[in-house]
């Protein structure tokens, strides 16, 4: 069984402070990672996908990767109310298969 | 260019009753996959379609079903509800990178 762990939250941090938002996953053989945000009530968004080891940034979103370590995260820069929402880790599978499994999300809350 | 769209938005139905949700991919976009997602989870993957084929299922119950069409559009069933139905059903649609997907407004479905 694949798995993907993430930390329900809330995560509170301040306006302008950094999120970060982390993710753990079992299966060794996985290439493809992707980070989904959420708001309440609505579908997820794809953020941001890395598939090598070391940072991607987009604007205020920096992906991280560590193979080694099986782990991915997501920083937020500058964080703002808006980004207040689930961010949704989601790994893609090894051996062939394109189905990715999804973290149950972590909670962010950015306070004025 | 429009996004994933699914129909109909929000669904009420009794137990025992049967349900077709409705999904049209992005334009250009050859697979399409189905997912469910309860309040405080992650999407739970029930079905993936490329080109018409079935690519993959998850665990779920016969009682679900789903199909794609020519034009790449495709139809989700459920038979036989059950109270524990009740989720909202998200459809994924991807490209060239299967595993990049991106995510329509979903349907609520609420079963009584």
């Amino acid at each position: 069984q694949k798995e993907v762990e993430q930390n329900s939250g809330p995560l509170s941090v301040p306006e302008g402070a950094i999120a970060s938002l982390n993710c753990t996953y079992s299966d060794r053989g996985s290439q493809s990672f992707f980070w989904y945000r959420q708001y309440s009530g609505k579908s997820p968004e794809l953020i941001m996908f890395i598939y090598s080891n070391g940072d991607k940034e987009d604007g205020r979103f920096t992906a991280q990767l560590n193979k080694a370590s099986q782990y991915v995260s997501l920083l937020i820069r500058d964080s703002q109310p808006s980004d207040s929402a689930t961010y949704l880790c989601a790994v893609g599978a090894s051996g062939g298969s394109y189905i990715p499994t999804f973290g149950r999300g972590t909670s962010l809350i950015v306070h004025p | 260019d429009a996004g994933v769209t699914q129909s109909p938005t929000h669904l009420i139905k009794t137990r025992g009753q049967q349900v077709t949700l409705r999904c049209s991919p992005i334009s250009g976009h050859k697979s399409v996959s189905w997912y469910q997602q309860v309040l405080g989870q992650g999407p739970q993957f029930i079905f993936q379609y490329y080109e018409k084929e079935e690519r993959g299922r998850g665990n779920f119950p016969d009682r679900f079903s789903a199909r794609q069409f020519p034009n790449y559009s495709s139809e989700l069933n459920v038979n036989a509800l059950l109270l524990g139905d009740s989720a909202l059903y998200l459809c994924a649609s991807s490209s060239g990178q299967p595993e990049t997907q991106y995510f329509g407004p979903g349907t609520r479905l609420l079963v009584l």
